[in-house]
């Protein structure tokens, strides 16, 4: 069975930084594209980040560009996002999600709320 | 950059009813790489269809998806109690994922 068990949201200060973890299993990882999207309360769904499977190939929306980045640790069946200089409107729930055919989203975490607020 | 947008916002509709929702790209896109989500409240969204057509594993046969070039559309033919949610569609294109506003089906 796949799971995707996204760890480390919180409530940071603008400014702050925060690190986000998602453990990957009942797949073999790094075989797959892994991405994050990210859902502010009450509102729609938005695409984060994303990386290859051989973390050759990254790509970031540009409301983050800059500030987050994302990695992996296939040894580690591991997908992270570091999130810098954060803002007010990052305040989301954030998904960890696996890549189906270069093209769309299979799976999704149950998500990490991320709250920035002074 | 490709802006999706969906129609009605809105869908209010009984039990057995058949549920229309359209998603429109601002510029032709391949179906290859249309998508549709649903997402019921407190929930992780759940992929129901890809490649604009194919339905997901799991996924029973009332959903279905069609269109081509900028317009696409999600057919629910029969609406189960469970099927009430938010739809999504997305594309993918130039390492970009883009998601439609969404359409919430709720009941009448």
């Amino acid at each position: 069975e796949v799971q995707l068990v996204e760890s480390g949201g919180g409530l940071v200060q603008p400014g702050r930084s925060l690190r986000l973890s998602c453990a990957a299993s009942g797949f073999i990882f790094d075989d797959h594209a892994m991405n994050w999207v990210r859902q502010a309360p009450g509102k729609g769904l938005e695409w984060v980040s994303g990386i290859s499977w051989n973390s050759g190939s990254l790509a970031y929306a540009d409301a983050v560009k800059g500030r987050f980045t994302i990695s992996r640790d296939n040894a580690k069946n591991s997908v992270f996002l570091q999130m810098n200089s954060l803002r007010a409107e990052d305040t989301a729930v954030y998904y960890c999600v696996k890549v189906y055919g270069g093209r769309c989203f299979d799976y999704w975490g149950r998500g990490t709320l991320v709250t920035v607020s002074s | 950059e490709i802006v999706l947008t969906q129609s009605p916002g809105t869908l209010s509709l009984s039990p057995g009813e058949r549920a229309t929702l359209s998603c429109r790209a601002s510029q032709s896109v391949d179906s290859f790489y249309v998508a549709w989500y649903q997402q019921k409240p407190g929930q992780a969204p759940r992929l129901v269809i890809h490649g604009a057509s194919s339905r997901a594993t799991g996924i029973p046969d009332r959903f279905s998806g069609s269109g081509s070039g900028t317009d696409f559309t999600l057919t629910i033919s029969r609406l189960e109690p469970e099927d009430f949610a938010v739809y999504y569609c997305q594309h993918y294109g130039s390492t970009l994922f883009t998601f439609g506003p969404g359409t919430k089906v709720d009941i009448k």
